[in-house]
């Protein structure tokens, strides 16, 4: 079964506001990752939080993690329209090489 | 340095040819890793390979799928006696440490 879930399934926002998605999982993790897949197109890799940390940013990018809750955000800031995309959590059970676990995605869609 | 290779990029069988897809990795990487995405849906890891060897193939149906990743050469995903539910696209991804990038795809259709 999938271990992560994505919340909201689908967010439409307007261009410059910001774009929040929130992840769930289940089980322990190593770490934790999000990527970005436009439609019809492979994933890109958008950062990586490891377990013991609880924030990163990354340009106008920031990730929590709360591993109590077992939950995650994304928050996209001054959102644009090429920011319209899937984004998918996908967490890791041990460090190094391992498959990873992704949710279902959030569907974003910034309109101009 | 190239990314991620796959081919075919779109691939169309009838119910019961095979199918065969192919993934160079980043150069540099042995490990692949197979992941399948229905419509709407995330991926689903299918297997885990280092070179010439299956590391993890617990995602991967027992039947009529197979993944080689031969010494020399891309990494191979074989789907035998296609069915209509093997449809999907196949993402390979491949890794150094921690980070894995992904290819791609290969969107496979079954008439």
């Amino acid at each position: 079964s999938q271990q992560g879930e994505e919340d909201p399934q689908a967010l439409s926002i307007q261009e410059g506001e910001n774009a929040t998605m929130n992840c769930s999982y289940k089980t322990s993790i190593n770490n934790l990752q999000w990527y970005r897949q436009n439609s019809g197109r492979g994933l890109v890799h958008l950062i990586l939080i490891r377990s013991n940390e609880r924030e990163k940013h990354s340009g106008r990018l920031r990730v929590t993690l709360d591993t109590s809750k077992k939950s995650s955000s994304l928050l996209i800031t001054a959102s644009r329209a090429a920011d319209t995309a899937s984004y998918f959590c996908a967490t890791a059970f041990l460090s190094g090489n391992t498959p990873l676990v992704f949710g279902k995605g959030t569907r974003l869609s910034v309109i101009a | 340095n190239a990314g991620v290779m796959q081919n075919p990029r779109h691939l169309v069988r009838r119910r019961g040819q095979e199918a065969r897809l192919r993934c160079s990795p980043m150069k540099g990487h042995s490990h692949v890793y197979w992941y399948r995405q229905l419509p709407e849906e995330g991926l689903k890891f299918m297997v885990y390979l280092q070179k010439e060897n299956i590391i993890d193939e617990s995602g991967m149906p027992k039947e009529r799928f197979s993944a080689e990743f031969p010494k020399e050469g891309p990494s191979i995903l074989r789907i035998q006696q296609v069915v209509r539910g093997d449809s999907a696209a196949y993402f390979c991804a491949s890794s150094g440490y921690n980070e894995q990038f992904f290819g791609p795809g290969t969107r496979l259709t079954v008439l």
